[in-house]
């Protein structure tokens, strides 16, 4: 139990266009979500926690407004990076808090290439 | 954002070899995970820990939640090819939902036959 599945995998984009990430929970209902963005060789850095049915919560230094986060029911997050530049490159992550709300589980990842 | 003090930053051992991780921080955490992470995946949960003190174990892999609820380690046994990967400590504050987890570097393993 507890799969959170996450898609594309892999996507590349031209630069200036926008890019949509959806984060699933298939099997327990996730009223949290996070996305986390990794660069190569690095840790995993917070960038927003997402709620159902209200705003999501930034962390400092991510745009609102190019990480656009939509969290519109139980088990479905997404992440759109509009207006994308090659600096946003980078490998984004969702996890989501399962059912018992002792756990953390991640999704595979999203390779995000913008040319 | 804040991150936990892992080390050491990368290892290289021969198979059947033992290898201990920890992490340390300044603050107390309520909660102890450890993650590994294949290129290009995303990081898979190991071994979660709930209570000062408690020592846990998942197969060939043990943890433990430091008594002072500052540090927690984790210890592989006889190491195999496939443990190569990123192994990372999360902390969690709060056990109430939402949340948020705070990573440590992570541990590079590598594992030769």
């Amino acid at each position: 139990g507890a799969v959170v599945s996450q898609h594309p995998s892999r996507v590349i984009c031209k630069s200036g266009t926008s890019v949509k990430i959806e984060c699933r929970s298939l099997d327990f209902q996730a009223t949290t979500m996070f996305w986390y963005r990794q660069f190569p060789k690095q840790s995993l850095m917070l960038m927003a926690t997402s709620n159902e049915g209200s705003k999501a919560t930034y962390e400092q230094g991510v745009e609102k407004d190019k990480f656009l986060i939509n969290h519109a029911s139980l088990t479905l997050s997404t992440l759109t990076v509009t207006s994308a530049h090659p600096e946003d490159s980078s490998f984004y992550i969702c996890s989501a808090i399962n059912s018992n709300r002792r756990g953390y589980t991640f999704g595979s990842g999203t390779r995000l290439t913008v040319v | 954002g804040q991150q936990l003090n892992q080390s050491p930053q990368s290892m290289f051992i021969q198979e059947g070899e033992d290898v201990s991780m920890n992490c340390t921080s300044s603050s107390i955490f309520n909660t102890w995970l450890w993650y590994k992470q294949e290129p290009g995946e995303g990081p898979v949960l190991l071994i979660a820990l709930y209570k000062a003190g408690e020592l846990t174990s998942n197969g060939r892999l043990t943890a433990q939640f430091g008594i002072t609820r500052k540090d927690s380690f984790l210890n592989i046994s006889a190491s195999i090819p496939s443990d190569v990967g990123i192994y990372f400590c999360a902390g969690q504050r709060q056990e109430t939902s939402g949340s948020r987890l705070t990573f440590g570097e992570g541990t590079q393993l590598t594992v030769n036959p």
